[in-house]
């Protein structure tokens, strides 16, 4: 196993359209996070997967986005109306771990451009 | 909530020492993590620390006082290669998950 993966690496949408990106994280790992990071900032926490119960999202989520990892294994991050604003780096990361789990594993992030 | 605070950028000479703090407000703190995070690539692990004191690997260190709610990360012997992000992340539990929060990162600039 190579690593976190993330599909695609880059994608440029128009305001208005769907996207949606593809985790697949270290083969082992239970836990599986979402995050966007903008740039001069630090990754922001988006959702939370253990297995494929998803069991965090942040309050700040808009009701456009959703997650889901329905086999407990990769995970998919669609926004939906996108906007300009959505436009930032999406990572995923993971860990294995029950109870604090361990560190995570960053993915190479998917860079979202909206026009 | 939390609140992370870090030093946005720091400048330091090639074969020195630079020492990057991190001060965090949290509730039900598990856990302080540094990642290193180079420009336009995904942040990696470097350190964890849950109990106070120093831990040491290899160039870097990091330091923990849960009293003050302060880190510290060290770097010795500075290389050009160190010139990155460097993010300071602290683990809380939110119900019965443990979600680390990012600070914004200090940029570090190694210079010759």
């Amino acid at each position: 196993d190579t690593g976190v993966s993330q599909n695609p690496r880059h994608k440029i949408t128009k305001r208005g359209q769907n996207v949606t990106f593809r985790c697949d994280p270290i083969s082992e790992h239970n836990r599986l996070y979402w995050y966007r990071q903008t740039l001069g900032q630090g990754p922001e926490f988006l959702t939370y997967f253990q297995n494929e119960a998803q069991l965090e999202k942040s309050r700040l989520l808009s009701d456009r986005f959703s997650a889901e990892r329905p086999k407990g294994s990769f995970s998919t991050l669609e926004i939906q109306r996108t906007e300009q604003g959505d436009s930032a780096m999406y990572l995923c990361a993971s860990s294995y771990g029950t109870g604090e789990g361990g560190e995570q594993f960053f993915g190479p992030g998917t860079r979202l451009t909206v026009l | 909530g939390q609140n992370i605070d870090q030093p946005t950028e720091m400048t330091a000479t090639e074969g020195a020492i630079v020492q990057i703090n991190c001060t965090y407000q949290t509730s039900g703190f598990n856990g302080l993590f540094w990642y290193q995070q180079h420009a336009g690539e995904a942040p990696t692990f470097l350190s964890y620390n849950v109990l106070d004191g120093l831990e040491e690997k290899g160039r870097f260190s990091s330091f923990l006082s849960r009293s003050k709610g302060y880190s510290y990360l060290l770097l010795k012997e500075l290389q050009m290669k160190d010139s990155a992000s460097y993010l300071c992340a602290v683990r809380s539990r939110s119900g019965g998950s443990y979600i680390p929060t990012f600070g914004r990162g200090t940029s570090l600039i190694v210079h010759p």
